[in-house]
């Protein structure tokens, strides 16, 4: 079973405005990350965030965690049409875990 | 500076042949996965290595065997291939469970 569920499955929006992805995981993490995957390649990784943040920012980029709703939200502002990928966060299963469970992703359309 | 590298990029086999995916890391990294993507599936996780001559199932580990018998490689193999094994595969490493994953682009496989 998935650990991390994101929402919404799709999004499509203008070029500019800002989108913003939605991540629910079940059980306890030490750490959440975001990856991005563009058509036909492998997941890069976007940011880490450790159960003890809140809130982290890389460039366009803001995430935030809420562990007592066990859940994530990926923000993208200002999106450009580079940004149009599959995004895909992913959750270890707490202490003494040696692997990540990745959710169903976000397919993100940036339209010009 | 290449990273993961998986060889090959595509593959058709017949029902019933096997064949072996390899995976390449030059960052020295001691942890090694396997994944495959189907549409709608996100990344599921085949069999992982925590380091040199240890291997471990993951989520979805029938009809495929790993080794690792060099810290570097990571080879995924199956015995007799199945359609239900068209997918696919991805290898993504890393130092330690709690750093990011590093990933290829990934091997096209179908199984006809």
């Amino acid at each position: 079973s998935q650990q991390g569920e994101e929402d919404p499955q799709a999004l499509s929006i203008q070029e500019g405005e800002n989108a913003t992805m939605n991540c629910s995981y079940k059980t306890s993490i030490n750490n959440l990350q975001w990856y991005r995957q563009n058509s036909g390649r492998g997941l890069v990784h976007l940011i880490l965030i450790r159960s003890n943040e809140r809130e982290k920012h890389s460039g366009r980029l803001r995430v935030t965690l809420d562990t007592s709703k066990k859940s994530s939200s990926l923000l993208i502002t200002a999106s450009r049409a580079a940004d149009t990928a599959s995004y895909f966060c992913a959750t270890d299963a707490g202490q003494g875990a040696q692997k990540l469970v990745f959710g169903q992703g976000t397919r993100l359309t940036i339209n010009p | 500076n290449a990273g993961v590298t998986q060889t090959p990029k595509f593959r058709v086999l017949k029902t019933g042949q096997s064949m072996t995916l390899l995976c390449a890391q030059d960052m020295n990294h001691e942890y090694m996965y396997w994944y495959r993507q189907d549409p709608g599936m996100g990344l599921r996780l085949i069999h992982y290595s925590v380091g040199e001559g240890t291997t471990a199932k993951g989520e979805v580990p029938d009809g495929y065997n790993v080794s690792r018998l060099k810290k570097q490689n990571f080879l995924l193999g199956l015995e007799s291939a199945a359609p239900s094994q068209t997918s696919v595969y991805f290898c993504a490493s890393n130092s330690w469970i709690g750093q990011p994953q590093h990933f290829g682009d990934g091997t096209r496989l179908s199984i006809l």
